[in-house]
């Protein structure tokens, strides 16, 4: 049982490139989210999606893309990368809302952009 | 300003003593949810609450809801090494189910257990 699978696990970006962000989860989650943890602010949420084909912006959506084309995969698409987008960057899926247990989390890809 | 507060933002103990790290909002929260995190590892859950009042134990660590669910209370208890780490607290803010299970954080509070 893999849960959420996030990859890769680090990655240095030059300004300007791009890149995508890889996340996948085999509970069979509705709902998948991905947040980026900066140092002292918490996690802030990007992206996130209901459903496959159902995508919606979430608190710091700007410089990033998602898509959902399948249950399983919710890719975060980073372009023209920029040093403020220099995070840890956490894919999170759960059934249906919440339940009772929150969120299963990916293990994080942590990002440099020089 | 952040909509959840948690304090402290660090903490420093002897193994063995007890700490609480608290999660506070000006606004009602419709599920309270703390997490444990580890460095360069994802975000385990612990528990969630969601009722005012309600409490839940698991091993050392107590969690506590304030009766107008604004404020979360984390505590352990004997505190070991193993302890150590960020915990934070996230809160459903969407009354009725409307927040799509988007969580709010809070900065998080780093702790350290010495042996």
């Amino acid at each position: 049982n893999a849960g959420v699978t996030q990859t890769p696990k680090f990655r240095i970006l030059k300004i300007g490139q791009s890149m995508t962000l890889q996340c996948t989860q085999d509970m069979n989650h509705n709902y998948m989210y991905w947040y980026r943890q900066d140092p002292g602010m918490g996690l802030k949420l990007i992206y996130y999606s209901v459903g496959a084909g159902i995508t919606d912006k979430g608190e710091v959506p700007n410089g990033y893309n998602v898509s959902r084309s399948t249950t399983e995969d919710f890719p975060l698409r980073l372009e023209l990368a920029a040093p403020s987008q220099t995070s840890v960057y956490f894919c999170a899926s759960s059934y249906f809302q919440l339940a009772n247990y929150g969120y299963t989390f990916g293990s994080g890809t942590r990002l440099t952009v020089v | 300003s952040q909509e959840l507060e948690q304090s402290p933002q660090s903490l420093i103990v002897q193994e063995g003593k007890n700490l609480t790290i608290n999660c506070t909002s000006s606004k009602t929260l419709y599920g309270l949810y703390w997490y444990k995190q580890k460095y360069g590892e994802g975000l385990i859950f612990l528990m969630m609450l969601q009722k005012g009042g309600e409490e839940k134990s698991h091993e050392k660590i107590t969690a506590k809801l304030d009766e107008k669910k604004q404020q979360s209370s984390l505590h352990i208890t004997a505190s070991q090494p193993s302890h150590a780490g960020i915990y934070l607290c996230g809160a459903d803010m969407g009354a009725g189910g409307t927040s799509y299970g988007k969580l709010t954080f809070g900065q998080g509070t780093i702790l350290t257990v010495h042996p």
